[in-house]
């Protein structure tokens, strides 16, 4: 079971949108609607952003949103804080195993 | 309040065997699906395995299949990820963390240091 693809930056300014791209196969992110994304800032465990591809857990800002086209699941990440540079994980369900991509550090600028 | 409290940072030499835990609380530990997941210094997450505590059922990634065993005892609400012969490559923070559909609930991680 291969990573999923993520890039491995991006950064953005206060305030600006950007969006992470996690792309799969028709055998994981392709094939179910169990994808989630994950933050991590340094020293911390991972803590979860979205689920099922566009659900936002209670607390989650709305700030954050998901959303999927075939094999290609995005994480986009709207009006820019500080407190939002970390590294961001996908995850997605593949039949039995499951399977992270391989986390973008976000720099904001 | 769901918590998952994990065992403390282990100093091991290669060829020695581990065991490190993960307890639950705070809801029924025998219905959710718990992972284990391993960092390695500066890298990303890797899925390993997960365990179903109720009836023990657990798969393994392909990477990690034969190199760890999960288990778990439901009757200390608590999971396992041990090794029989410990490798300087298994130096990482482990973490588990419980799943129902996504990880919604992680623990502190597990640091494991493998060194001569």
């Amino acid at each position: 079971q291969s990573a999923l693809t993520q890039p491995r930056s991006v950064s953005g300014s206060p305030g600006q949108s950007v969006t992470i791209s996690c792309t799969g196969t028709s055998s994981d992110v392709g094939g179910y609607n169990y994808v989630s994304w994950y933050q991590q800032h340094p020293g911390k465990a991972p803590k979860l952003m979205i689920y099922d591809v566009s659900k936002r857990p209670s607390g989650v800002p709305d700030r954050f949103s998901g959303s999927k086209s075939g094999n290609t699941a995005s994480l986009t990440i709207s009006g820019l804080q500080a407190e939002d540079e970390a590294d961001y994980y996908c995850c997605s369900y593949a039949g039995s195993p499951w399977v992270f991509g391989g986390g973008t550090k976000l720099t904001v600028l | 309040e769901v918590q998952l409290v994990q065992s403390g940072a282990e100093v091991k030499k290669p060829g020695e065997s581990l065991k490190i835990s993960c307890k639950g609380s705070g809801y029924s530990f025998t219905s959710y699906w718990i992972g284990w997941v391993r960092q390695m210094p500066g890298k990303g997450l890797e899925w390993m395995g997960i365990i179903y505590p109720g009836d023990s059922d657990t798969r393994y990634s392909p990477s990690f299949q034969g190199q760890v065993t999960i288990s778990a005892d439901k009757s200390i609400s608590t999971a396992y990820l041990q090794w029989s012969s410990l490798k300087a490559s298994d130096t990482a923070m482990y973490y588990c963390a419980r799943n129902s559909g996504s990880y919604n609930y992680w623990g502190q991680g597990t640091l494991v240091t493998v060194s001569s």
